[in-house]
């Protein structure tokens, strides 16, 4: 498709499951980022890919959160020992790459999320 | 670190009248700013961007908003507000030179026309 596009749509897990989240981004675009949404707030920011490697991953919450892009082109998002708290949307967004220099100034083009709901 | 603040958690305006929607942020140098719009069920959909230049931007649906350096401000305004324009609005920053390159998003401001 044209667009980002984000599997599941919809998780429901119990807590302490393993939850994979995948994201395939608009062909060509070099950057990929993973946000989360929780209810009535702005989308946090997790991480940020560019290429194969994550050039940010500071907005992981903890060690239960990672995520991979092996051959720069498909993302998953992976949560350990889910808890009730990392219910939420998960956003995923792609760019064409910045990386040359300082600053943001591509446009994200989002997904429409996966929400997971850790019960 | 950067942040934004969108002080209104919904703006009610009446359709046909002007809307504003408003947005400071907090950067170390000078900013990129971003306007995004999150329709029910929808992704976040890009409005408009101030890179450099002039300090009027103008975006997509009849948007603009306006860079003000001096107040560290980046509000989003139309002339005319139409029903469909009822939606989740995201302001965000990247500096320019230092910090996290990823966007950082306000908590958003819900867009209520009344018709």
């Amino acid at each position: 498709g044209a667009g980002v596009s984000q599997t599941p749509s919809n998780k429901v897990t119990e807590k302490g499951k393993y939850v994979e989240l995948r994201c395939d981004p608009i062909s060509g675009h070099t950057a990929l980022y993973w946000y989360r949404q929780s209810l009535g707030q702005g989308p946090e920011f997790l991480i940020y890919f560019q290429g194969t490697g994550a050039a940010d991953d500071s907005g992981l919450p903890n060690d239960r959160f990672f995520a991979v892009r092996p051959e720069g082109s498909v993302s998953t998002l992976k949560i350990q020992r889910t808890e009730r708290g990392d219910s939420a949307v998960y956003l995923c967004a792609s760019s064409f790459s910045t990386a040359t220099s300082g600053g943001n100034t591509g446009e994200l083009f989002f997904g429409e999320g996966s929400r997971l709901t850790v019960l | 670190a950067q942040s934004v603040a969108q002080p209104e958690d919904q703006v009610n305006v009446a359709e046909g009248n002007p809307l504003t929607v408003k947005c400071t942020y907090s950067v170390s140098g000078n900013p990129y700013l971003f306007w995004y719009v999150q329709y029910p069920n929808r992704g976040l959909q890009f409005l408009l961007k101030y890179i450099t230049g002039d300090n009027l931007v103008k975006g997509s649906y009849g948007f603009e908003a306006e860079f003000n350096k001096s107040q560290t401000s980046f509000h989003l305004k139309k002339p005319s507000a139409l029903v469909s324009d009822s939606a989740l609005y995201f302001c965000a920053v990247s500096p320019v030179h230092t910090g996290r390159r990823a966007l950082t998003f306000g908590s958003g401001t819900r867009l209520q026309v009344q018709p």
